[in-house]
């Protein structure tokens, strides 16, 4: 099994519906990270979170909201989505003290808005 | 300017030579750098990381940092058709109150058998 899960790993959905994807490691990290990845445009952050208190906007955080239940449970909330949202979207880990930059990442959840 | 600039490719080789990805930053205080391979329809995969000026090796790959000139580039020696893939530096500038780590767009890697 993967270290980290995302569900789902596909989803169609259309415009004005919420969506959530989910997230759980089981690397014991404290850091985890929510990426959206376009074509062209690289990896962007949405949001972050050092531990189960602490939740930060990432530079694209506009349109999204995160939850952070649990150290190895972090959520990815899309209110209302739009045709722009549509893109792949990862989850990521990494060491709490570590060096910034060293993330581990899940499978990725591919989100189609309609 | 973007942050982080990669060629985006296609950069193709052939078996067994050398490919060599480059990455250029704009911010010149930038302390740590990384690169991702990502292959076609799954997740980034970390590689190396590099701190210091100069050469990292590990195994076939060398990262080369050189802060003066807001540059690093990936060298992999004796490519294989199983290295095709698309590689993502990734830059921290750690100039902020928080950690954040800018991605490049990624150059696509393809060896030729």
């Amino acid at each position: 099994d993967a270290d980290v899960t995302q569900t789902p790993r596909n989803r169609i959905t259309k415009t004005g519906k919420r969506i959530m994807l989910e997230c759980s490691q089981t690397k014991g990290h404290d850091r985890m990270y929510w990426y959206r990845q376009d074509p062209g445009l690289g990896l962007r952050l949405i949001y972050y979170s050092f531990d189960v208190k602490d939740i930060n906007k990432g530079e694209i955080s506009d349109g999204y909201s995160v939850s952070r239940q649990a150290q190895a449970k972090f959520s990815l909330s899309l209110e209302s989505a739009i045709p722009n949202q549509t893109a792949l979207y990862f989850c990521a880990t990494s060491v709490q003290g570590g060096p910034t930059g060293e993330l581990f990442f899940g499978e990725g959840s591919r989100l189609t808005v309609l | 300017q973007k942050e982080v600039e990669q060629n985006s490719g296609p950069l193709s080789v052939p078996e067994g030579a050398i490919a060599s990805l480059n990455c250029t930053y704009s911010d010149r205080v930038s302390q740590s750098f990384f690169w991702y391979r990502q292959y076609s329809g799954k997740s980034p995969e970390l590689i190396m990381s590099i701190y210091s000026n100069g050469d990292k090796e590990d195994g076939r790959f060398t990262a080369q940092l050189n802060k003066a000139s807001q540059y690093v580039s990936l060298l992999i020696r004796d490519s294989q058709p199983s290295d095709s893939a698309t590689y993502l530096c990734a830059v921290n500038p750690m100039k902020t109150s928080y950690d954040k780590v800018i991605f490049g767009p990624g150059t696509s890697l393809s060896v030729i058998p």
